[in-house]
This record gives C-alpha cells, structure tokens and sequence, in this order.
C-alpha cells in the first residue's frame, strides 16, 4: 500500500530557530500534500495544502511566513516552522495524495517541542 | 468544520465486535463516508471507505444506510490493538486533491 514517510519523528528545538519537516510519498507520486497540527487531546487541524510546483494553500489564520511550505518535487514536500516559539510545539503530520489515488495516506508524524 | 457527528467515546471488551456509528445528515450525492484511525501519537491510519454500498475489506466494515444519513463501522473482533480514536469523515471525491476536514472522532477502549 501507499506509504507516506515523514522525518524526524521528533525535534526539540530552542525558540527563535527554525525547524525543517519532511514528507516523502515512497511509492506514489504525491501531487497533493496536506499539512496538518494537532495540540494534546484535539483533533487534527489542516494548515495547509499543497500543490506540486506552486504556491501552498493555506488555511484561515495560518501564517504563511511563519510555515513556509515548499513542494519542489512529486515525491517531497517540506514545512518549515521559522523562528519557533513554545505555543509552535505541536504535532505535525502531513499527508499524500496521487490524483488517481484513493485514498488519503498519512505520514505518522513530527514531534516538535520548543524550548 | 466537520459535517459527522460522533459519539465521544465507547468500550468494548476484546473478541468482541465494535459498532461505531457516525451520523452525517447533510451528506451531498457526490460525497464518499470515510473512516480513520488514529492510535497515541501515530498518524491516521486509514480504514475502509464507501459511497453508498456497504464495504468489506480485512479491517473492517462499513454499513450506510439506504438514506446515506448514518453510517456504522463494525470491527468484527475487537483487540486491544484497536484502541484508538477513530474518526468518520465525508469527503467530495475518491482521489484528487479533495482535503480531509476531521472532527472530535470516537475514543474507542478495548478492555480485556
């Protein structure tokens, strides 16, 4: 089946850096990619969505300078956290769609504290 | 915002079936029922999903009613593996670039 690699699984970072995510599709070309945070005890929440070759979608009330997304290729797609604060730690998980795929698939997820 | 409405949490003991209904009233023609799961800390984990026939796969089932307004997700034999929340979504296609909006979901507890 469809497997979604996401790395690291978890980061801890100082406030005031960045932090880099990746999401992988390893046997599927991903034209489509989400990306998603979730706080303790919530439900997942999209931030953003991602087309291959242009610009990310993003959400009502998702900084889109505080989370660069960039989809450079079929295959990887980043998210970067810039100048991280505490209330940025979460859990991030991304997704991957191919247009004939059915379904979503999901990445199991990146850990990010920030200290 | 989510269009399902699912119970908060169940119990189940182990061996046994889990019935986990969603109710998704305002669902369109051209909307598919899916189903997720989540365990602690992992990412969903997706289960089965349907138009309007019920489905089958080696997970679970999936039972729509006629009206396509409720839907149940039946784990034949429960163990304590399954314990997770679960999470019923609508979503307007089968592929392509249609996102997944999630609600609160089930906690479901498999006891010994």
């Amino acid at each position: 089946g469809a497997v979604v690699s996401q790395h690291p699984s978890r980061v801890i970072c100082k406030s005031g850096t960045s932090v880099k995510i990746e999401c992988r599709s390893l046997d599927f070309q991903a034209t489509t990619m989400f990306w998603y945070r979730q706080f303790p005890k919530q439900s997942l929440m999209l931030m953003a969505t991602s087309n291959e070759g242009s610009k990310a979608t993003y959400e009502q009330g998702v900084e889109k300078d505080k989370f660069l997304i960039n989809h450079a290729s079929l295959t990887l797609s980043t998210l970067t956290v810039t100048s991280a604060h505490p209330e940025d730690s979460s859990f991030y998980i991304c997704s991957a769609t191919d247009r004939g795929l059915s379904p979503l698939h999901f990445g199991n997820g990146t850990r990010l504290t920030v200290t | 915002d989510a269009k399902t409405t699912q119970p908060t949490s169940m119990d189940c003991a182990e061996g046994r079936a889990a019935n986990l209904p969603c109710n998704h009233s305002t669902i369109s023609g051209n909307e598919y029922v899916y189903w997720y799961r989540q365990i602690h800390s992992q990412g969903p984990q997706y289960i089965i999903h349907g138009l309007k026939n019920n489905e089958t796969n080696e997970m679970a089932s999936l039972i729509i009613t006629e009206d396509r307004k409720s839907s149940t997700l039946i784990l034949p034999h429960a163990t304590l593996r399954d314990t997770a929340v679960y999470y019923c979504i609508v979503r307007a296609s089968q592929g392509g670039s249609e996102k997944l909006v999630f609600g609160k979901g089930t906690k479901l507890t498999v006891n010994p």
